[in-house]
């Protein structure tokens, strides 16, 4: 088993804000998705890491950036917090395409 | 781009009951994941089902895949209070993207 760990749980900043959460998975997984989940809404992939040292774009990828530092974390900066962005951000994993994938726990973003 | 959709918002049973939620897409797919996702926690995959086959089983939860209609179900026998949940439907077609509904809130009374 494995584990999917992000960090911070809760985030609070201000309008205009540079912010940074981070995520570690300890399952050994080539790719990791950055989710952001609107309350009462599904999630939207933000943006996506085939392997370590690769980015993609997902459906929402305007106003952050992401960084696979390593194999094991990927991190996603809201470049400019704004006020309609309290949401909360996801990282997953999973082993390749059309595979599993693995949750993290979240974090909840409120801008002020 | 793809878009898959629970069709109802949200469903209430009683403990004991059997419930079915329904999905449905709308392009071409490789398989169709469903997921729950508890209050405060992750989405957590239940059961995966490819294009060729029509039906998956977990434990108390049922899948069945209709292709030709675009649609999915998910039923769950015998429920219990803790599958109190969100659960969304994913799609795929072969690529690393997964494409969420917007999902159906599950609520189980004891």
């Amino acid at each position: 088993g494995g584990i999917i760990t992000q960090t911070p749980k809760f985030l609070i900043g201000q309008e205009g804000q540079k912010l940074t959460l981070k995520c570690q998975q300890n399952f050994n997984h080539d790719t990791m998705y950055w989710y952001r989940q609107d309350s009462g809404k599904g999630l939207r992939l933000i943006y996506y890491s085939i392997t370590e040292n690769d980015l993609q774009k997902g459906d929402l990828s305007e106003g952050y950036d992401a960084s696979r530092e390593k194999k094991s974390s990927f991190s996603l900066t809201v470049t400019s917090a704004q006020k309609n962005e309290m949401a909360v951000f996801l990282c997953a994993s999973s082993m390749g395409d059309t595979a599993e994938q693995f949750f993290g726990p979240g974090t909840r973003l409120t801008v002020l | 781009s793809q878009l898959a959709e629970e069709n109802l918002w949200a469903l209430s049973v009683h403990e004991g009951e059997s419930v079915t939620v329904n999905c449905s897409y709308k392009t071409s797919i490789t398989a169709l994941q469903w997921y729950r996702q508890k209050s405060g926690e992750g989405p957590a995959q239940l059961i995966l089902i490819r294009s060729n086959e029509r039906e998956k089983r977990n434990g108390r939860l049922r899948a069945t895949l209709d292709t030709s209609s675009q649609s999915s179900s998910l039923s769950i026998t015998a429920t219990r209070c803790e599958d109190t949940a969100v659960y969304f439907c994913a799609t795929d077609n072969m690529g690393y993207k997964l494409t969420f509904g917007t999902g159906t809130s599950l609520l189980v009374d004891p």
